[in-house]
């Protein structure tokens, strides 16, 4: 079966600075892995994936993340963090083919920027 | 592409009315959508798994009763809450894919925020 862990609820960084949103996985398949970012009463919108192939994906607004099977880890990071940033993040792995491949979601972090 | 729309935004109900929410993807098939809950500040929690043409599949803990799911078209999934009471008040989200397969993402309506009076 397959899990996912969020360290940290909440993680607050100043504007400019580093974001590191950190993801430990569990599955006993190759993983599927995808971060979502959830703006305050709205849906979810996929910020990267990582399928196969390049360890390092890219995503929109300027955030990647680096799959290392090695440590079960999908951290999500950002160079300089901006204001608008300001939002819950998931992490999340796909299920098995019985479950529709549901996604196996992280309990999620909230990125608090502070000007 | 890959848009997928939910409606209503937010719904205000007295308390033993039945609430509709409609989930529709706009450029795309969906055989299957997702239907979550998300309580303030928490994660999201799968109800259930809505399948076009056949009946919806329940997550252990979700009555299948109050919360009926139709998907009568591979573009069009709805979800009634029956009966409302005020512990029913949350945030409804539901999702779909594109494609087939664990790698592809789900996407996601903008969420439905029940309010139950």
């Amino acid at each position: 079966a397959q899990s996912v862990t969020q360290l940290g609820s909440h993680v607050s960084v100043s504007e400019g600075a580093l974001v590191l949103l950190r993801c430990n996985y569990s599955s006993s398949v190759p993983p599927y892995l995808f971060w979502y970012v959830q703006y305050p009463n709205q849906g979810l919108q996929l910020l990267l994936k990582y399928t196969t192939g390049a360890t390092l994906v890219k995503g929109i607004n300027g955030f990647e993340a680096e799959f290392k099977k090695s440590e079960t880890s999908f951290h999500l990071t950002k160079p300089s963090a901006h204001m608008s940033d300001a939002a819950e993040y998931f992490c999340a792995v796909s299920g098995d083919w019985d479950s529709n491949y549901q996604l196996i979601w992280g309990a999620g972090t909230k990125l608090i920027i502070k000007p | 592409g890959a848009v997928v729309s939910q409606h209503p935004s937010w719904v205000i109900c007295k308390s033993g009315t039945s609430v509709k929410i409609e989930c529709r993807s706009l450029d795309f098939q969906a055989t299957t959508m997702f239907w979550y809950r998300q309580f303030p500040k928490q994660s999201l929690m799968l109800m259930a798994t809505s399948n076009e043409g056949s009946k919806a599949t329940y997550e252990q803990g979700v009555e299948k009763d109050k919360f009926l799911i139709n998907h009568a078209s591979l573009t069009l999934s709805t979800l009634t809450v029956t009966s409302a009471h005020p512990e029913d008040s949350s945030f409804y989200i539901c999702s779909a894919r594109d494609s087939l397969g664990a790698n592809s993402p789900l996407h996601f309506g903008n969420g439905t925020r029940l309010t139950v009076t």
